[in-house]
């Protein structure tokens, strides 16, 4: 049962391109979703997250959109570098049914190209 | 900035035997998680912990696992019977408050190696 879904488990970008990552979710109670970079032999370190009263969120090079009716949203990073190369994890809990536990998607491998 | 750390990076043991995993979360944070990581599948949750007691579980954390809060600092996972499909990384986690409100901060994992 997958209830967050990254169809893409790979994408390359040239380095001072937009990257652009995208995630589905199937459980309309999510409404609070988060985004994870992961380097090898590390832990998912926290990048950006959203509530589900907005639609975006900006932080430097990072921007989380939010589309609820479509069950959608995306991560802009622009302009990509090479150290964002990386496997990014979309992430969602449903906080108004009593804090349910953080799920992941499956993640997609970000390489950026130089 | 604060960090969760976990030891060891790397643990093998063999099938039938318990381990124990380890985990210092953030000195503020309240509510503590375990998640693990199948080779080359996702991040799953396994249980999360809060005011001393087990707060949510999944179904993946049946009996042979359990955790503790034994001192004001560590968390640990154990697992008292190792399969070899408890092979994974495992993930602690913390955060200031519980979920839907503020981001997880996860330590580097420890690779259990279930032979």
């Amino acid at each position: 049962d997958q209830q967050v879904k990254q169809n893409s488990p790979s994408l390359s970008v040239q380095e001072g391109r937009i990257s652009i990552l995208n995630c589905d979710y199937t459980n309309s109670m999510f409404d609070y979703f988060l985004w994870y970079k992961k380097y090898p032999a590390e832990g998912p370190t926290f990048l950006i997250s959203i509530s589900s009263i907005k639609d975006k969120n900006e932080d430097g090079r990072f921007t989380v959109f939010l589309n609820k009716s479509a069950k959608h949203l995306s991560l802009h990073i622009v302009p990509s570098q090479p150290g964002d190369s990386a496997v990014y994890f979309c992430a969602a809990s449903a906080s108004r049914s009593g804090n349910t536990p953080l799920v992941f998607g499956k993640g997609t491998r970000l390489s950026v190209i130089a | 900035e604060p960090e969760v750390t976990q030891t060891p990076s790397h643990q093998v043991t063999q099938m039938g035997q318990e381990v124990i995993l380890r985990c210092v979360p953030i000195s503020n944070h309240l509510y503590f998680y375990w998640y693990r990581q199948i080779l080359g599948q996702k991040v799953e949750f396994l249980v999360s912990f809060y005011n001393n007691e087990i707060s949510e579980k999944s179904e993946i954390f049946d009996d042979q696992f359990s955790v503790e809060r034994p001192d004001g600092s560590n968390f640990t996972l154990k697992i008292r019977s190792t399969k070899l499909e408890d092979s994974a990384m495992y993930f602690c986690a913390s955060s200031g408050v519980g979920f839907g409100s503020s981001p997880l901060h996860f330590g580097n994992g420890t690779r259990l190696t279930v032979t």
